[in-house]
């Protein structure tokens, strides 16, 4: 089955942690983007990336780095910097930016801080 | 930022009534796109329209552009219990990755 994979469902994190999120996908896709969702909002860009070994700064990047190393690989890692991190995470891929094609979704990761 | 804003925030309608959300942007676009998301779910892409279109139709989803209010507008007809969801509008402005809007939460009242 072709589609972007998304683990771990559920992720619990201490306090000064360093957490990695991660992210495939099988659909030979060139873009893939991180987005945050916190309760009752929208998307908010993090971070995204266009093309293997290289990646831009979304709207909300401070306290999260990534790596784009594989084309089907991009994780997140949110660092100890982000003073609130607990938020649903959702990775998405496409085709590539200015294709006039639609994103595909993970299911999502849940992280909470306790 | 928040390109895209939907209106209304909550619609709540009875099964068999139509459901209408509006989205509205500020920046020229390429494309603009609806996704549903299902609590705690993922989201799933439900249809294009590009900026060159002024209407499109998907079974019972009917999408409609207008380039000059920078708005459009998301119909589902003769909802169902099953469309209880939320729905976002995406703009696509071919430079960077999709911006999202805040979302609409439909609930259909079986």
């Amino acid at each position: 089955d072709g589609g972007i994979t998304q683990s771990p469902k559920y992720l619990f994190r201490k306090e000064g942690q360093n957490v990695t999120l991660s992210c495939e996908q099988n659909l030979n896709h060139d873009a893939m983007y991180w987005y945050r969702q916190d309760p009752g909002q929208g998307l908010r860009l993090i971070y995204y990336s266009q093309i293997v070994n290289d990646f831009q700064k979304g709207d909300i990047a401070e306290g999260y780095s990534v790596s784009r190393e594989k084309k089907e690989s991009f994780p997140l890692t949110v660092t100890s910097a982000q003073k609130n991190p607990t938020a649903f995470y959702l990775c998405a891929s496409s085709i590539g930016t200015g294709t006039n094609t639609e994103a595909f979704f993970g299911q999502g990761t849940r992280l909470t801080v306790v | 930022s928040q390109q895209g804003e939907e209106d209304p925030q909550a619609l709540s309608i009875q099964e068999g009534e139509n459901a209408t959300m509006n989205c509205s942007y500020k920046t020229s676009i390429n494309n603009l796109q609806w996704y549903r998301q299902n609590s705690g779910r993922g989201l799933v892409h439900l249809i294009l329209i590009r900026s060159n279109e002024r209407e499109k139709h998907s079974g019972r989803l009917r999408v409609t552009l207008d380039t000059s209010k920078k708005s459009s507008s998301l119909l589902i007809t003769a909802s169902r219990a099953a469309d209880t969801a939320s729905y976002f509008c995406a703009t696509d402005t071919g430079r960077r990755a999709l911006t999202f809007g805040s979302g609409t939460r439909l609930q259909v009242q079986p």
